[in-house]
């Protein structure tokens, strides 16, 4: 089960970009790296995933060094609405047909005019 | 987009009832699951189900908790007995059956026992 930390909080104003590090030492071989997004009384949303090197979609980009141990969640340009709580899960707990995913306390994030 | 949802929204009752809480999943999901959120503190997991069966459980998943799948589209939750400390959010997520272990999350249902 990877362990993951992750900062408590982060403070940016609207139209920076905001990189949020979380460190994974002992993520397994097969596992990937999942960051997901969770707004006050909402459930948590699926942001991106990724294995190694550089993901990017419509919301995020991903960046994963080559030793997999940490990886960074780069936000462009946030606004008011991107204020929430980042989670980086490191795979989940598995069994034979289920993937627990193992929250943790997640990074909160507050975007400022 | 597909999404999962849930019902109510937000259940109160007293302590000793019993509650059931509703989920569609995501149609063509195979894996579903279920969590709670204390107020102020994490999520935390409390059942896999695959398959008709329960695949994992936490120990937060007494006897006092159970699933099914009555039907081809609904996922419920019942807790027999409530006490104080059941009042959280209760969310529901459903995941395909890839490699990756991405989980499609419902809105909740806040569950307030008195």
């Amino acid at each position: 089960l990877a362990k993951t930390t992750q900062p408590i909080s982060m403070d940016s104003y609207e139209g920076q970009e905001v990189n949020i590090t979380c460190s994974h030492n002992n993520i397994a071989t097969n596992d990937y790296i999942t960051w997901y997004q969770q707004f006050p009384s909402q459930g948590p949303r699926f942001i991106i995933q990724g294995y190694k090197t550089k993901v990017t979609n419509e919301v995020a980009s991903l960046f994963i060094p080559a030793d997999r141990k940490s990886s960074t969640l780069s936000l462009p340009r946030v606004s008011l609405s991107d204020t929430a709580v980042y989670y980086c899960l490191g795979g989940g707990r598995r069994s034979n047909s289920g993937y627990a995913l193992n929250f943790g306390k997640g990074t909160s994030l507050l975007v400022t005019p | 987009e597909p999404e999962v949802t849930q019902t109510p929204s937000h259940q109160v009752t007293q302590m000793g009832q019993e509650v059931i809480l509703r989920c569609v999943p995501i149609s063509n999901h195979l894996y579903f699951y279920w969590y709670r959120q204390i107020l102020g503190q994490k999520v935390e997991f409390l059942v896999s189900f695959y398959n008709n069966e329960i695949s994992e459980k936490s120990e937060i998943f007494d006897d006092q908790f159970s699933v099914e799948r009555p039907d081809g589209s609904n996922f419920t939750l019942k807790i027999r007995s409530t006490k104080l400390e059941d009042s959280a959010m209760y969310f529901c997520a459903s995941r395909l059956a890839d490699l990756t272990d991405t989980q499609y999350f419902g809105p909740g249902t806040r569950l307030t026992v008195l």
